[in-house]
């Protein structure tokens, strides 16, 4: 298994400017996604962050808005680039890949209002 | 479209009632499928994967690839199994995660 811990836990942030969250591993993991999950909806992937190559996002998310680093095996991050009132979500940082099977291990989220 | 359907929002039991929580997928090919469960709280964490074919805190779920169907049951609801569910499909060959919408349970004393 793996613990995964987020930084910041929540945050309120003006429209325009823009927030870094930190996904910190405690193990090395191949594959680390990012999802958004918006009030009163599920999970929606961002994109695919592997360690040494671009992320590959999802349809409707792009590397401007959501820029990604993966520096080393064990920690990613997230950028919410000019933010919108639209953007005030809860986002989730995950880790999984071989050695893990098909299961995902979950951080806490970060929840983010955007005024 | 690979897609997952989770057809009730909230399911309103009684403790010791049973409990089928509904999953249906979309999807060519041979699924990979998973129920997650997010107590008050905490973190989203894996209840149960298909191919496993565990029991876990009681629950257990089956592959129905004639109704492409991945039902989760209890026979025997507790208070502490109220949570949102969510079901979940692996697309593709990064191990991507398709999720439904979610059933939030909830158990009465």
């Amino acid at each position: 298994s793996a613990v995964i811990s987020q930084k910041p836990s929540r945050d309120i942030c003006q429209r325009g400017t823009s927030l870094t969250i930190q996904c910190q591993v405690d193990s090395q993991v191949t594959m680390m996604f990012w999802y958004r999950q918006q009030p009163g909806q599920s999970l929606t992937l961002i994109a695919t962050a592997n360690q040494g190559s671009e992320a590959t996002y999802e349809s409707g998310f792009v590397i401007d808005k959501f820029p990604i680093s993966r520096p080393n095996l064990t920690f990613s991050t997230l950028t919410v680039s000019n933010m919108s009132p639209e953007d005030s979500s809860i986002y989730l940082c995950s880790a999984g890949g071989p050695g893990f099977g098909e299961t995902q291990y979950f951080g806490p989220g970060t929840r983010l209002l955007v005024l | 479209a690979q897609r997952v359907t989770q057809p009730e929002k909230l399911l309103s039991v009684f403790k010791g009632a049973p409990v089928e929580l509904k999953c249906n997928y979309s999807y060519s090919g041979s699924p990979e499928l998973f129920w997650y469960v997010q107590y008050s709280r905490q973190r989203l964490q894996l209840l149960l994967r298909h191919i496993s074919r565990e029991s876990i805190k009681g629950f257990t779920a089956d592959l129905n690839k004639g109704e492409t169907s991945f039902h989760l049951k209890k026979p025997f609801a507790q208070e502490e199994d109220s949570a949102m569910y969510y079901c979940a499909l692996v697309s593709g060959g990064y191990n991507k995660l398709i999720f439904g919408a979610g059933t939030r349970l909830a158990v009465h004393p």
